[in-house]
């Protein structure tokens, strides 16, 4: 059975800190791999994963992917209170990109 | 650019009755995809449409249906309801069923409570 787990499911730490969350999977046919942030309703889209290797960056966030064990992790460092958040990891499968298979997610707070 | 428009924001129903969420995709967007988000379950994938067609379906009953307007404009209906479909549900767009890198654009969602 197809699934993502993410690690820890809640995280809290202090404004400066530097946090890496984990994401595994186990996704048949498996495209490329996503993370999210989730503050309210909407997530919104950060980074997608397909190469192994390869560290996207965008400000204070980066991710790198690992096609051989499987997992992802999602690296914040100086983290701000306005990281505070769910922070999502999705696998994408199958025959198109519309088929994601969401890990629980990990809550991040961040404190002043 | 508009985002993605999923209409209403809250609605509340009673047992046994049916539902249509709304979701208007951002402009060029073809494909859309539905999610139901609850606290136990996370984010669980119900289809997706492309060109009015749906290519994947979810492991959800046939309660749960929906479809795709010329426009890309998408509905899913819920009928029979029960307690359990309580949940946010979200909607997300792609510029194509195989696009980029950019990922997929969510809504706000609908918030669903059924008493």
């Amino acid at each position: 059975e197809d699934k993502v787990v993410q690690s820890p499911l809640s995280l809290v730490v202090h404004e400066g800190d530097t946090v890496t969350l984990n994401c595994s999977y186990e996704v048949t046919n498996f495209r490329s791999l996503l993370w999210y942030k989730q503050e309210k309703k909407a997530p919104t889209f950060l980074f997608m994963l397909t190469s192994s290797g390869i560290e996207k960056k965008s400000g204070r966030l980066s991710s790198i992917l690992d096609k051989k064990e499987l997992f992802s992790i999602l690296n914040i460092t100086a983290t701000q209170t306005g990281d505070s958040a769910i922070y999502l990891c999705a696998g994408n499968y199958g025959g198109s990109q519309g088929n994601l298979i969401f890990g629980k997610g990990t809550k991040l707070s961040v404190k002043p | 650019k508009a985002g993605v428009t999923q209409t209403p924001r809250y609605l509340i129903k009673t047992r046994g009755q049916q539902v249509t969420l709304s979701c208007s995709p951002i402009s060029g967007h073809r494909s859309v995809s539905w999610y139901q988000q609850t606290p136990g379950q996370g984010l669980q994938f119900l289809f997706e449409y492309f060109s009015e067609t749906q290519r994947n379906k979810g492991n959800f009953p046939g309660r749960f249906s929906g479809r795709q307007f010329s426009n890309s404009r998408s509905e899913m209906n819920v009928s029979t309801l029960e307690l359990g479909d309580s949940a946010l549900y979200l909607c997300a767009s792609s510029l194509l069923s195989d696009s980029g890198q950019d990922g997929y654009t969510f809504g706000s969602g609908t918030r669903l409570t059924v008493v």
